[in-house]
Protein backbone atom coordinates (compact mmCIF):
# COMPACT_ATOMS: atom_id res chain seq x y z
CA UNK A 1 0.00 0.00 0.00
CA UNK A 2 1.49 3.62 -0.89
CA UNK A 3 2.77 5.33 2.37
CA UNK A 4 3.69 9.18 2.86
CA UNK A 5 7.08 9.25 3.51
CA UNK A 6 9.63 11.90 5.24
CA UNK A 7 13.43 12.32 5.64
CA UNK A 8 14.89 12.50 7.56
CA UNK A 9 13.25 11.10 10.59
CA UNK A 10 15.57 12.85 13.10
CA UNK A 11 17.42 16.37 12.81
CA UNK A 12 19.56 18.46 15.00
CA UNK A 13 20.50 21.67 14.17
CA UNK A 14 21.95 25.07 16.11
CA UNK A 15 19.09 27.53 16.49
CA UNK A 16 19.16 30.34 14.22
CA UNK A 17 19.64 27.89 11.11
CA UNK A 18 17.72 27.28 8.48
CA UNK A 19 15.98 23.48 7.94
CA UNK A 20 14.01 22.22 5.23
CA UNK A 21 11.85 18.75 6.12
CA UNK A 22 11.20 16.83 3.36
CA UNK A 23 8.12 14.63 2.40
CA UNK A 24 7.04 12.42 -0.73
CA UNK A 25 3.31 12.13 -0.25
CA UNK A 26 1.36 9.26 -2.27
CA UNK A 27 1.61 9.72 -6.16
CA UNK A 28 -1.73 10.64 -7.41
CA UNK A 29 -2.95 13.10 -4.24
CA UNK A 30 -3.83 16.69 -4.78
CA UNK A 31 -3.49 18.26 -0.98
CA UNK A 32 -1.00 18.56 1.20
CA UNK A 33 -0.53 19.50 5.00
CA UNK A 34 1.78 19.90 7.29
CA UNK A 35 1.26 19.35 11.28
CA UNK A 36 3.74 20.05 14.23
CA UNK A 37 3.49 18.31 17.77
CA UNK A 38 5.26 19.66 20.67
CA UNK A 39 6.57 16.76 23.38
CA UNK A 40 3.64 15.89 25.07
CA UNK A 41 0.85 18.40 23.05
CA UNK A 42 -1.68 18.13 20.59
CA UNK A 43 -0.62 17.64 16.86
CA UNK A 44 -1.17 21.34 15.61
CA UNK A 45 -2.14 22.26 12.05
CA UNK A 46 -0.20 24.34 10.30
CA UNK A 47 -0.26 24.57 6.55
CA UNK A 48 -2.56 23.06 4.10
CA UNK A 49 -1.40 23.12 0.17
CA UNK A 50 -3.21 22.69 -2.77
CA UNK A 51 -2.41 23.20 -6.60
CA UNK A 52 0.81 24.94 -5.65
CA UNK A 53 -0.37 27.65 -3.17
CA UNK A 54 -0.74 27.83 0.43
CA UNK A 55 -4.73 27.03 1.15
CA UNK A 56 -4.83 27.66 4.82
CA UNK A 57 -2.40 28.41 7.50
CA UNK A 58 -2.84 28.48 11.24
CA UNK A 59 -0.85 31.45 13.80
CA UNK A 60 2.08 29.62 14.13
CA UNK A 61 2.76 29.51 10.40
CA UNK A 62 4.77 32.65 10.45
CA UNK A 63 7.23 34.26 8.31
CA UNK A 64 9.94 32.10 8.80
CA UNK A 65 8.04 29.08 7.90
CA UNK A 66 7.48 28.41 3.87
CA UNK A 67 6.36 25.49 1.76
CA UNK A 68 7.29 24.12 -1.40
CA UNK A 69 6.32 21.76 -4.24
CA UNK A 70 9.77 21.49 -6.06
CA UNK A 71 9.00 19.06 -8.50
CA UNK A 72 5.89 16.30 -8.98
CA UNK A 73 7.27 14.39 -6.30
CA UNK A 74 8.02 16.35 -2.99
CA UNK A 75 6.76 18.49 -0.36
CA UNK A 76 9.27 20.61 2.11
CA UNK A 77 8.90 22.61 4.84
CA UNK A 78 11.32 25.27 5.52
CA UNK A 79 11.94 27.04 8.33
CA UNK A 80 14.24 30.03 7.91
CA UNK A 81 15.66 30.41 11.01
CA UNK A 82 14.88 28.04 13.80
CA UNK A 83 13.96 28.37 16.94
CA UNK A 84 14.06 26.83 20.63
CA UNK A 85 10.43 26.44 20.52
CA UNK A 86 10.31 25.14 16.89
CA UNK A 87 11.84 21.62 18.47
CA UNK A 88 8.54 19.09 17.70
CA UNK A 89 7.72 15.65 15.93
CA UNK A 90 6.91 17.49 12.19
CA UNK A 91 3.90 15.44 10.11
CA UNK A 92 3.38 15.40 6.87
CA UNK A 93 -0.04 14.34 5.42
CA UNK A 94 -1.41 14.06 2.35
CA UNK A 95 -4.92 13.24 0.95
CA UNK A 96 -6.40 12.13 -2.91
CA UNK A 97 -8.87 14.83 -2.91
CA UNK A 98 -12.62 15.49 -4.47
CA UNK A 99 -14.07 15.06 -0.66
CA UNK A 100 -13.46 16.57 1.99
CA UNK A 101 -13.92 13.62 4.33
CA UNK A 102 -11.62 11.12 2.99
CA UNK A 103 -8.72 9.95 4.84
CA UNK A 104 -5.61 12.02 5.25
CA UNK A 105 -2.47 10.11 4.85
CA UNK A 106 0.36 10.68 7.44
CA UNK A 107 3.84 10.33 7.58
CA UNK A 108 6.49 8.95 10.05
CA UNK A 109 7.51 12.19 10.95
CA UNK A 110 10.51 14.27 11.56
CA UNK A 111 11.78 14.67 14.87
CA UNK A 112 13.94 18.19 14.93
CA UNK A 113 15.44 19.35 17.49
CA UNK A 114 16.83 23.05 18.12
CA UNK A 115 19.88 23.75 20.28
CA UNK B 1 -12.16 27.80 16.89
CA UNK B 2 -12.25 23.64 17.26
CA UNK B 3 -11.19 21.78 20.33
CA UNK B 4 -10.54 18.10 20.96
CA UNK B 5 -10.90 16.49 24.42
CA UNK B 6 -9.12 13.64 25.38
CA UNK B 7 -9.37 13.18 28.96
CA UNK B 8 -8.00 9.84 29.18
CA UNK B 9 -3.89 10.31 28.58
CA UNK B 10 -3.38 6.44 29.65
CA UNK B 11 -5.16 3.49 29.49
CA UNK B 12 -4.84 -0.49 29.63
CA UNK B 13 -7.03 -3.00 28.74
CA UNK B 14 -6.74 -7.19 29.23
CA UNK B 15 -6.27 -9.02 25.53
CA UNK B 16 -9.75 -9.71 24.49
CA UNK B 17 -11.54 -7.16 26.89
CA UNK B 18 -13.19 -4.08 25.83
CA UNK B 19 -11.98 -1.01 26.38
CA UNK B 20 -13.73 2.75 25.73
CA UNK B 21 -11.58 5.66 24.98
CA UNK B 22 -13.36 9.06 25.13
CA UNK B 23 -13.48 11.86 23.32
CA UNK B 24 -15.33 15.51 23.52
CA UNK B 25 -14.99 18.63 21.12
CA UNK B 26 -16.29 22.13 21.00
CA UNK B 27 -18.08 23.46 17.66
CA UNK B 28 -20.69 25.77 16.84
CA UNK B 29 -20.45 23.66 12.88
CA UNK B 30 -23.45 21.69 12.28
CA UNK B 31 -21.43 19.92 9.44
CA UNK B 32 -18.18 18.56 10.33
CA UNK B 33 -16.80 15.04 10.35
CA UNK B 34 -14.88 13.17 13.15
CA UNK B 35 -11.80 10.62 12.99
CA UNK B 36 -10.31 8.15 15.17
CA UNK B 37 -6.48 7.77 14.25
CA UNK B 38 -4.35 4.56 15.84
CA UNK B 39 -0.19 5.44 15.74
CA UNK B 40 1.64 2.28 17.01
CA UNK B 41 5.09 3.02 18.29
CA UNK B 42 7.48 4.39 15.65
CA UNK B 43 4.86 4.33 13.04
CA UNK B 44 2.63 6.73 11.34
CA UNK B 45 -0.85 7.56 11.88
CA UNK B 46 -3.86 5.57 10.35
CA UNK B 47 -6.75 5.88 9.90
CA UNK B 48 -8.90 3.92 11.95
CA UNK B 49 -12.48 4.94 12.23
CA UNK B 50 -14.49 7.90 10.52
CA UNK B 51 -18.07 9.54 11.06
CA UNK B 52 -20.01 12.54 9.31
CA UNK B 53 -21.83 14.55 11.97
CA UNK B 54 -24.68 14.22 9.76
CA UNK B 55 -25.49 10.68 10.47
CA UNK B 56 -27.07 9.43 12.97
CA UNK B 57 -25.74 5.84 12.90
CA UNK B 58 -22.51 5.10 14.96
CA UNK B 59 -19.51 3.82 12.18
CA UNK B 60 -18.63 0.47 12.63
CA UNK B 61 -15.26 -1.08 11.63
CA UNK B 62 -14.82 -4.91 12.42
CA UNK B 63 -13.98 -4.70 16.28
CA UNK B 64 -13.66 -0.70 16.19
CA UNK B 65 -17.22 1.10 16.62
CA UNK B 66 -18.08 4.61 18.13
CA UNK B 67 -20.45 6.48 20.44
CA UNK B 68 -21.51 9.48 18.81
CA UNK B 69 -23.49 11.79 20.25
CA UNK B 70 -24.25 15.31 18.26
CA UNK B 71 -25.70 16.50 21.00
CA UNK B 72 -23.21 16.15 23.86
CA UNK B 73 -20.53 16.96 21.21
CA UNK B 74 -18.93 13.27 22.27
CA UNK B 75 -17.02 10.91 20.37
CA UNK B 76 -15.87 8.13 21.95
CA UNK B 77 -13.92 4.68 20.46
CA UNK B 78 -14.70 1.27 21.29
CA UNK B 79 -12.43 -0.94 20.47
CA UNK B 80 -13.60 -5.18 21.28
CA UNK B 81 -11.79 -8.07 22.03
CA UNK B 82 -8.70 -6.03 22.17
CA UNK B 83 -5.41 -7.55 20.39
CA UNK B 84 -2.09 -6.91 21.22
CA UNK B 85 -1.95 -4.74 17.74
CA UNK B 86 -3.87 -2.36 19.39
CA UNK B 87 -1.51 -1.22 21.13
CA UNK B 88 -0.81 2.42 20.35
CA UNK B 89 -1.54 5.78 20.77
CA UNK B 90 -5.33 7.28 19.55
CA UNK B 91 -6.20 10.40 18.39
CA UNK B 92 -9.18 11.64 18.14
CA UNK B 93 -9.90 14.11 15.69
CA UNK B 94 -12.10 17.11 14.29
CA UNK B 95 -12.45 18.44 10.62
CA UNK B 96 -14.79 21.00 9.49
CA UNK B 97 -14.97 21.28 5.67
CA UNK B 98 -13.81 24.73 4.47
CA UNK B 99 -10.55 25.78 2.29
CA UNK B 100 -7.79 23.72 4.02
CA UNK B 101 -9.96 20.66 5.52
CA UNK B 102 -7.19 20.95 8.07
CA UNK B 103 -7.53 18.49 11.20
CA UNK B 104 -7.81 19.67 14.72
CA UNK B 105 -6.57 16.79 17.13
CA UNK B 106 -6.55 15.75 20.79
CA UNK B 107 -3.82 15.01 22.95
CA UNK B 108 -4.37 11.49 22.42
CA UNK B 109 -4.77 8.48 25.00
CA UNK B 110 -1.90 5.89 25.10
CA UNK B 111 -3.58 2.24 25.33
CA UNK B 112 -1.93 -0.66 26.12
CA UNK B 113 -3.30 -4.18 25.60
CA UNK B 114 -1.66 -6.42 28.38
CA UNK B 115 -1.09 -10.00 27.34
Amino acid sequence: EPEVTQTPSHQVTQMGQEVILRCVPISNHLYFYWYRQILGQKVEFLVSFYNNEISEKSEIFDDQFSVERPDGSNFTLKIRSTKLEDSAMYFCASRAGGEPQETQYFGPGTRLLVL
Amino acid sequence: AQTVTQSQPEMSVQEAETVTLSCTYDTSENNYYLFWYKQPPSRQMILVIRQEAYKQQNATENRFSVNFQKAAKSFSLKISDSQLGDTAMYFCAFMKPGTGNQFYFGTGTSLTVIP
